[in-house]
Parts: structure tokens; C-alpha cells; sequence
């Protein structure tokens, strides 16, 4: 009973490296979210999709991008990370209720 | 816009007493309001919701909350709680396009 799974759960990146998150889904959801979580400001949006090829930008989509190219996935792109996104990111998936269903976290330290 | 305030950022409580975690909404439409619980190292859980009907909405582990739109407030509430409750608790509004905006969070803790 999979629900989302997050990989890879932990990451350290140097300054100007890349990476991609990739959270995968197996409840045959359309919507899917990334959000990041800091100390103290909660849960923001970072991108988010509401169907298989489509993506929008949420609250903070600057530095990040994603691409939704099959319906149970939803990847998360880091083209040039900076210290500013040491954070830890969460993807979500859910039908269209507002209950959204998380994965456990991808936490990423950018030095 | 829709947005969410947690009024506290923390809440210490000691085990078995009464607990109120506060949350107020701006919107000028109608709302779907939401509680998430998260425990340590783990990711969001929904508690409850409010999308309709009675403004009362309780969940399966005694938490309940009530839906005021005159007070634009959706207060979390228990009247007794546990160790196992120990944990942050962040409120929640659907802004269009079935996106959820989150509070800053409320961590409660319970001690014995």
C-alpha cells in the first residue's frame, strides 16, 4: 500500500548543482503538488499539476521546475541550487476533494 | 485571496487536560477549511475537514473542530489529550484550482 513515495529522501547538493525529485503515486490521482516546509511558514506551493502534462507555478516557483509526463509521477527540477532552498519538499497527489495525500519528505541541504 | 493564521506557535499541555488550537481564515467566498497533523519525521495526515453542512466536524481520534463564519475561525479542539497527540498541526483553506494555502503550524506538546 504504496499511497506517494519520494525519492531520494535525503540529499546534499554544493551550490550550483542540479537535481531532480521525482514522486511517484499509485492511487490513479490527477491533482499533484510540491510544496517545501521551513521552520516557522508552514507548507508553500511550489508547483503544482491537475492532469497528466499540465503544470502550474504555486506560491514559490522560482528556481524549481517540473514536468508531469505520465499521470503517476511529478518531477521536481533543480536547475542551479542555491543555499536558499535547503528545505524539505513534499509532493502531494488528490482526487479533486482537497484531501491531500504526502509522501514523507525529501529533505535537501544545499552548502 | 484566501489565507490561514495559527495564532500560536506552540502549545505545551499537560496529558489528559483540554486543548485549543486556534486558526482564523480570510476569504471572501465560501471555504473548505482542513486540519492536518504531522508527527515527527513523517509527512501530512488529514484530521478533518469542513465542506459542507453541520459546522461541528469531529475525526476518529477524538479531535474535533467547528467551522465560525461570522468569527472566520475554524478552532481545533480536545478535550482530553494523550502523549500519542504530541505532534504539529497545521490548518488549511482550498483556494481555487483544488490548492490547499497552510498555516505556519501549531506544534503541541503533551506532557506527562
Amino acid at each position: 500500500n504504496a499511497g506517494v513515495t519520494q525519492t531520494p529522501k535525503f540529499r546534499v547538493l554544493k551550490t550550483g548543482q542540479s537535481m531532480t525529485l521525482l514522486c511517484a503515486q499509485d492511487m490513479n490521482h490527477e491533482y499533484m503538488y510540491w510544496y517545501r516546509q521551513d521552520p516557522g511558514m508552514g507548507l508553500r506551493l511550489i508547483h503544482y499539476s491537475v492532469g497528466e502534462g499540465t503544470t502550474a507555478k504555486g506560491e514559490v516557483p522560482d528556481g524549481y521546475n517540473v514536468s508531469r509526463l505520465k499521470k503517476q509521477n511529478f518531477l521536481l527540477g533543480l536547475e542551479s541550487a542555491a543555499p536558499s532552498q535547503t528545505s524539505v519538499y513534499f509532493c502531494a497527489s488528490s482526487l479533486a476533494t482537497g484531501e491531500l495525500f504526502f509522501g514523507e519528505g525529501s529533505r535537501l541541504t544545499v552548502l | 485571496a484566501q489565507s490561514v493564521t495559527q495564532l500560536d506557535s506552540q502549545v505545551p499541555v499537560f496529558e489528559e487536560a483540554p486543548v485549543e488550537l486556534r486558526c482564523n481564515y480570510s476569504s471572501s467566498v465560501s471555504v473548505y477549511l482542513f486540519w492536518y497533523v504531522q508527527y515527527p519525521n513523517q509527512g501530512l495526515q488529514l484530521l478533518l475537514k469542513y465542506l459542507s453542512g453541520s459546522t461541528l466536524v469531529e475525526s476518529i481520534n477524538g479531535f474535533e473542530a467547528e467551522f465560525n463564519k461570522s468569527q472566520t475561525s475554524f478552532h481545533l479542539r480536545k478535550p482530553s489529550v494523550h502523549i500519542s497527540d504530541t505532534a504539529e498541526y497545521f490548518c488549511a483553506v482550498m483556494r481555487g484550482g483544488n490548492k490547499l494555502v497552510f498555516g505556519a503550524g501549531t506544534i503541541l506538546r503533551v506532557k506527562s
